[in-house]
Order: structure tokens, then C-alpha cells, then sequence
């Protein structure tokens, strides 16, 4: 199973983009890169998935090199809201063991 | 809208209790997971499970073990509750093919004395 390397933490003022990247060198073939997000004393959520170059949703940007040895969450426009620690995963054996690690918390200044 | 439940928000055991840890989803997954969260440590997996009545260890199992008879339902058992296993306890529920969206539940935090 790859593991994944992120920062412990980042700083942003609000309104400012946010990139966060995720380093995962062992990725394999039909390994899939996910996201989560977490606020304090709730469980993480899904926030975007994707194999290879850019996914886009309503809530976040995933962009992936051709190597896929790495990726970087892209949040636009972040407000106070957006204070959350955000996991890297990355799993294509059917989910059947989802590491999540320490995460990156990042806090968004007014 | 989806749903995963674990049956209680706090608890508060004694030292040497045995303790029920229980969960259920409402939406047909496969998978079921049990994580615990501490502070600097992030979601360390307890145990898993791809069906039922089958489980398989995390990262860390030693004190704990796990029950799934019946497809929605996944508990999460302290034999005999320890002080290093005060912690938030979270369960989540992945269907076993692509999107692997897990479901978090709102957490249990278990406090042992």
C-alpha cells in the first residue's frame, strides 16, 4: 500500500488560493489519489478523486503530473471555513485498507 | 442521505471493563472500518472489514477485536479497557469499487479510568 508524505502544516489568509501537495512515490498502476477533509470532532469527508492530470468539483482542484508520484489539492478563494486538516490517500486494492496518516492542517487567517 | 452511526458520542468506562463499540450503515457497503484519532497521530486503522463475518488487523489491533455478523453492522470490541485506549474512536463504510468514498461516522470519544 503507498504511502503518502504531506506538510504538517500551512497558513493562509482568507481569499487567498491554497495549494496543497501530496508526495506518494510507490503509487502504483491501479492506485487512485483521494482527499479527505476534517473539522474538529467530525469524521473526514470525501472531497475529490482522481488517476491522472486535472479533476475538477465544486469544491476543490486535483491536479496530477504524468509521473503521478505526487499531487497537489488546489483550494480556490479559501475562507475561515476551510480551517480543516486535509489527508492524501491514495488505494486501488478496493479500499480495503485506507491509510490516512496525520494529515495537513491548515488554518485560514481572517 | 448516507448514513453511518455509531451508538454513542461519549463514554466514559473503568480500567478493565469490557467495551462495546458499535456502528452501522445504511447504505450496502462492503467495507467497514474502525480507526482511532489522537492528538500528532492522525487516523491509525484498528481493523477492517470486506464482508461479513470477515476482518482483517490495521496498523493496530493489539487490545481490541471485532464482530461483523450481519452486513450493516460493525463493532468494535476492548476486551479489557486500558487508560491508553482513552481516544476518539471512528468507524466508516466504503463500497468495495471505484469511487472508494468512505463514510465517516460522527465519532465516539471514549474516555477509560
Amino acid at each position: 500500500l503507498a504511502k503518502t508524505t504531506q506538510p504538517i502544516s500551512m497558513d493562509s489568509y482568507e481569499g487567498q488560493e491554497v495549494n496543497i501537495t501530496c508526495s506518494h512515490n510507490n503509487i502504483a498502476t491501479n492506485d487512485y489519489i483521494t482527499w479527505y477533509q476534517q473539522f474538529p470532532s467530525q469524521g473526514p469527508r470525501f472531497i475529490i478523486q482522481g488517476y491522472k492530470t486535472k479533476v475538477t468539483n465544486e469544491v476543490a482542484s486535483l491536479f496530477i503530473p504524468a509521473d503521478r508520484k505526487s499531487s497537489t489539492l488546489s483550494l480556490p478563494r479559501v475562507s475561515l471555513s476551510d480551517t480543516a486538516v486535509y489527508y492524501c490517500l491514495v488505494d486501488g486494492t478496493g479500499a480495503n485498507n485506507l491509510f490516512f496518516g496525520t494529515g495537513t492542517r491548515l488554518t485560514v487567517i481572517p | 442521505d448516507v448514513k453511518v452511526t455509531q451508538s454513542s458520542r461519549y463514554l466514559v468506562k473503568r480500567t478493565g471493563e469490557k467495551v462495546f463499540l458499535e456502528c452501522v450503515q445504511d447504505m450496502d457497503h462492503e467495507n467497514m472500518f474502525w480507526y482511532r484519532q489522537d492528538p500528532g497521530l492522525g487516523l491509525r486503522l484498528i481493523y477492517f472489514s470486506y464482508d461479513v463475518k470477515m476482518k482483517e488487523k490495521g496498523d493496530i489491533p493489539e487490545g481490541y477485536s471485532v464482530s461483523r455478523e450481519k452486513k450493516e453492522r460493525f463493532s468494535l470490541i476492548l476486551e479489557s479497557a486500558s487508560t491508553n485506549q482513552t481516544s476518539m474512536y471512528l468507524c466508516a463504510s466504503s463500497q468495495n469499487r471505484n469511487p472508494f468514498e468512505a463514510f465517516f461516522g460522527q465519532g465516539t470519544r471514549l474516555t477509560v479510568v
